[in-house]
């Protein structure tokens, strides 16, 4: 069966300060990979989704970016924190067999001090 | 531009009875249609989908309906169930890849 892993579950950081969110699915090959924020009182936006290694699409201009390294993980990175990166972050994937589905991780709650 | 709107950000219902969720969407060429159950501190989970080419879609309790023309979905839930109190997000699917959702309703079953 199919994992997906997120950490980690908080983070407190300072404005200015790196970010660096992981996230790894296990039990399926080549998955599309999801980041999404959820700020305070809002839905799910989508900030990145990737549909290969290497391959990387953003969504909303933003001071994030993300990688995908491997075939089943994810990064979400920042160089420098903002106050407005605060948030719930939340990694997700879909695939050829579930592709009117889509999982998610347990998130990460970020919050930039 | 929000292509997926859920309009209602909270509702109450008694425990029992129906509740109906709502969500508005602009694009017509949407491949699928979701909703997802959402607890505090959690990653969503799955419900029920439906197919844009379906027009309701049943799974115990759940029932989706897609009207196209209106370019409208919902969720009923019958019977409420306290278990039921959760924030839900309506999604759809774009291009099989490309998954949009709605800003989520808190709904509240009370006993």
């Amino acid at each position: 069966s199919q994992t997906i892993h997120q950490w980690p579950a908080t983070l407190v950081q300072p404005v200015g300060s790196p970010l660096s969110l992981e996230c790894t699915v296990e039990g399926t090959s080549n998955p599309n990979l999801y980041w999404y924020r959820q700020a305070a009182g809002r839905g799910l936006q989508l900030l990145f989704y990737s549909v290969g290694i290497g391959q990387i699409s953003s969504e909303v201009p933003q001071n994030l970016s993300a990688s995908r390294p491997q075939d089943r993980q994810f990064i979400l990175s920042s160089k420098k924190l903002l106050l407005s990166d605060s948030g719930f972050y939340l990694c997700a994937w879909s695939d050829g067999l579930h592709y009117n589905e889509q999982f998610f991780g347990p998130g990460t709650r970020l919050t930039v001090l | 531009d929000q292509q997926v709107k859920q309009n209602s950000p909270s509702l109450s219902v008694q425990e029992g009875r129906i509740s109906i969720l709502n969500c508005d969407y602009t694009n017509s060429m949407f491949d699928y249609f979701l909703w997802y159950k959402k607890y505090p501190a959690e990653g969503p989970t799955f419900l029920i989908s439906i197919s844009s080419i379906k027009d309701k879609n049943e799974d115990g309790r759940f029932t989706v309906f897609l009207n196209k023309s209106a370019k409208h979905l919902s969720l009923h839930i019958v019977p409420s169930q306290p278990g039921d109190s959760a924030v839900y997000f309506c999604a759809a699917l774009y291009n099989f890849n490309k998954f949009y959702f709605g800003s989520g309703t808190k709904l509240n079953v009370k006993p």
